[in-house]
């Protein structure tokens, strides 16, 4: 199967601050990679399909990119609701794995 | 409106069975697959399996293989997650959650409000 690694596993950084955090593939999963934001006590939400294209109603300060077993979410602009812990996903075929999740906190 | 609604929060002892429930509303249930997740306590998110309504195609993570069954009755557009011996690791939240398109390979874009499970003598 399939594994998902997401680095670094929490990160701290200043709003207004631009943030990436990465999701590595130990083969290739094409663009099958989605990017979820979960905020404390709440269910997880859709933020980017297909690796790069965001999801509706998503700021356009998050974004994504990468393809195979590469991929990266970038915050553009960090703001204080932005604090979550965000995961990948591939999804072209079972088992649907998660990464480990990225927690990030402000500075 | 689109949602899916799960069943309440479920406290149970060990070696009992449970079976949670994912109603889907407001789209064609038997076009969309539903995944089911766990998360543990303060942990992350794991994929447990997912089932075509339409067909009752199903799929599990070797994780969760012969643990749990995942059902669908589309007569009440309700998906299921059932355990027959539930265990104290089985405590966690889960949650159910439809694929954004009509197809196996999409990811989830609308998700059920989460069912708890607590499992203690």
């Amino acid at each position: 199967d399939i594994q998902m690694t997401q680095s670094p596993s929490s990160l701290s950084a200043s709003v207004g601050d631009r943030v990436t955090m990465t999701c590595r593939a130990s083969q290739g999963i094409s663009s099958y990679l989605a990017w979820y934001q979960q905020k404390p006590g709440k269910v997880p939400e859709l933020l980017i399909y297909a690796a790069s294209t965001l999801q509706s109603g998503v700021p356009s300060r998050f974004s994504g990119s990468g393809s195979g077993t590469d991929f990266t979410l970038t915050i553009s602009s960090l703001q204080p609701e932005d604090v979550a812990i965000y995961y990948c996903q591939k999804y072209n075929s079972a088992p649907r794995t998660f990464g480990q999740g990225t927690k990030v906190e402000i500075k | 409106e689109v949602q899916l609604v799960q069943s309440g929060a479920e406290v149970k002892q060990p070696g009992e069975s449970l079976k949670i429930s994912c109603e889907g509303s407001g789209y064609t249930f038997t076009n969309y697959w539903i995944d089911w997740v766990r998360q543990m306590p303060g942990k992350g998110l794991e994929w447990m399996g997912t089932i075509f309504p339409g067909d009752s195609d199903t799929k599990y993570s070797p994780s969760f293989q012969g643990q749990v069954s995942i059902s669908a009755d589309t007569s009440i557009t309700t998906a299921y997650l059932q355990w027959s011996s539930l265990k104290a690791s089985d405590t966690a939240m889960y949650y159910c959650a439809r694929h954004a398109e009509s197809g196996y390979n999409y990811a989830p874009d609308l998700w059920g409000q989460g069912t708890l499970v607590t499992v203690s003598s």
